[in-house]
């Protein structure tokens, strides 16, 4: 299998731009979730989706932020506009429900710096 | 609030010593914790994980304990090798919480040749 796929893997943006990060989860895998990663506050779920369906966004920082997920394997999280305190890494991570263990898997996160 | 600390965030340990990583937590609600672990540039991968139920769960080189009395758990690396050296993040879990993980912050280890 491929793994979580995450596109751009490295953005560079002006602030007021709009970004879009996008992700592809692990076939047959049915909940999706956001993550951001910075150093003051460590990993932090922004969002996460079962079966499409957005269950939690209490993580979101502020209405800048959106996702969708319109389909079971394509997510993207929206930052309109950018500012510079988004700079910061986001993954995006799958797992599937069923399993005993609770393991997410995560994609290689896109690196976003807003200028 | 933070409700899974990692209060160390850098550790340096001897090649072929033990490397010990610690997590306290604040929530005795939580039940599951787990251990990930990650390289730059790539993703947090799944390392080990333990049920409240135990204590202490073993895989190979790598042992997490559980003190649930004291909200605490630890990963222990015997022996440690240069190719572990990462970040490694401790996570935990409600029960019935969908598998919503809440991540510490880290802790970079290095294991020096």
């Amino acid at each position: 299998d491929a793994g979580v796929i995450q596109s751009p893997r490295h953005e560079v943006t002006e602030m007021g731009q709009e970004v879009t990060l996008r992700c592809k989860p692990i076939s047959g895998h049915d909940y999706l979730f956001w993550y951001r990663q910075t150093m003051m506050r460590g990993l932090e779920l922004l969002i996460y989706f079962n079966n499409n369906v957005p269950i939690d966004d209490s993580g979101m920082p502020e209405d800048r932020f959106s996702a969708k997920m319109p389909n079971a394997s394509f997510s993207t999280l929206k930052i309109q506009p950018s500012e510079p305190r988004d700079s910061a890494v986001y993954f995006c991570a799958s797992s599937l429900s069923g399993r005993i263990l609770y393991e997410q898997y995560f994609g290689p996160g896109t690196r976003l710096t807003v200028t | 609030d933070q409700q899974v600390k990692q209060n160390s965030p850098s550790l340096s340990v001897q090649e072929g010593r033990i490397s010990i990583l610690n997590c306290d937590y604040t929530n005795s609600m939580f039940d599951y914790f787990l251990w990930y672990k990650k390289y730059p540039a790539e993703g947090p991968t799944f390392l080990i994980s333990i049920s409240s139920i135990k204590d202490k769960n073993e895989d190979g080189r790598f042992t997490v304990f559980l003190n649930k009395s004291a909200k605490h758990l630890s990963l222990h690396i015997v022996p440690s090798q240069p190719g572990d050296s990462a970040v490694y993040f401790c996570a935990a879990s409600l029960s019935g919480s969908a598998r919503q993980l809440t991540f510490g912050s880290g802790t970079q280890l290095t294991v020096l040749p």
